[in-house]
């Protein structure tokens, strides 16, 4: 267990809908990454916030959005959600100072209908 | 953009066996790779990390090599265990602690042969 959580673990939805996923870094950690793993694309870096701002960007789309809340949790909006965009969907977190050493939430899957 | 290749896909390795998985990167500035391990149905796991000023750094069971001059590194695990099996990750950045993209590689499967 990282000590990472992600809710849901499971989301299915229809095209064109919005979702919202959770995160829960580690107890004192101020980083929060995202990542979107997919069969065809690997895992691909998406954002990062730490201590509630946006830290660095990645291949994220126009149409995600993401935020870190003062309690530190984070949550990843997607909308107007396409097939394509059926994956795996991880959170991490980090440590100040530790950047590189990151531990990963469960994921959430969702698939898009 | 940058990228991050594996040479293998796939590797399979008799137990109590020493394992080395390879990856190519191609961006010259990143200062940190990191190795992952991800097991099936789970999150990718921290294995091992080096910074670009070093060309070894050992763990437990794991060392990690770094060679700039060709762009390549590798994890060797000591003794591979059925444990060991899954996929790894290496991954790529540059300046992390003002904030920058992480790089991640297609990943190598590995399989332990009791």
């Amino acid at each position: 267990d990282s000590g990472v959580t992600q809710t849901p673990k499971h989301l299915i939805t229809a095209t064109g809908q919005r979702v919202t996923l959770r995160c829960s870094p580690r107890s004192g950690d101020l980083s929060v990454y995202w990542y979107q793993q997919s069969l065809d694309q690997g895992l691909q870096f998406l954002i990062q916030y730490y201590n509630g701002e946006e830290r660095a960007k990645g291949n994220i789309l126009e149409r995600f959005s993401a935020q870190q809340f003062p309690d530190l949790h984070s949550e990843l909006n997607l909308s107007s959600l396409e097939l394509g965009d059926s994956a795996l969907y991880f959170c991490a977190s980090s440590m100040t100072g530790l950047p590189y050493e990151q531990y990963f939430g469960p994921g959430t899957r969702l698939t898009v209908t | 953009g940058e990228s991050v290749g594996l040479h293998l896909p796939t590797l399979s390795v008799q137990e109590g066996d020493n394992s080395i998985i390879n990856c190519a990167y191609s961006n010259s500035a990143s200062d940190y790779f990191i190795w992952y391990k991800q097991e099936s149905g789970k999150g990718p796991q921290f294995i091992i990390d080096i910074r670009s000023n070093m060309d070894k750094r050992q763990g437990q069971r794991v060392t990690v090599l770094l060679n700039k001059t060709v762009k390549h590194l590798s994890l060797q695990i000591a003794a591979t265990q059925p444990g060991d099996s899954a996929v790894y990750f290496c991954a790529e950045t540059s300046q992390p602690h003002t904030g920058n993209q992480f790089y991640f590689g297609t990943g190598t499967s590995l399989t332990v042969i009791p």
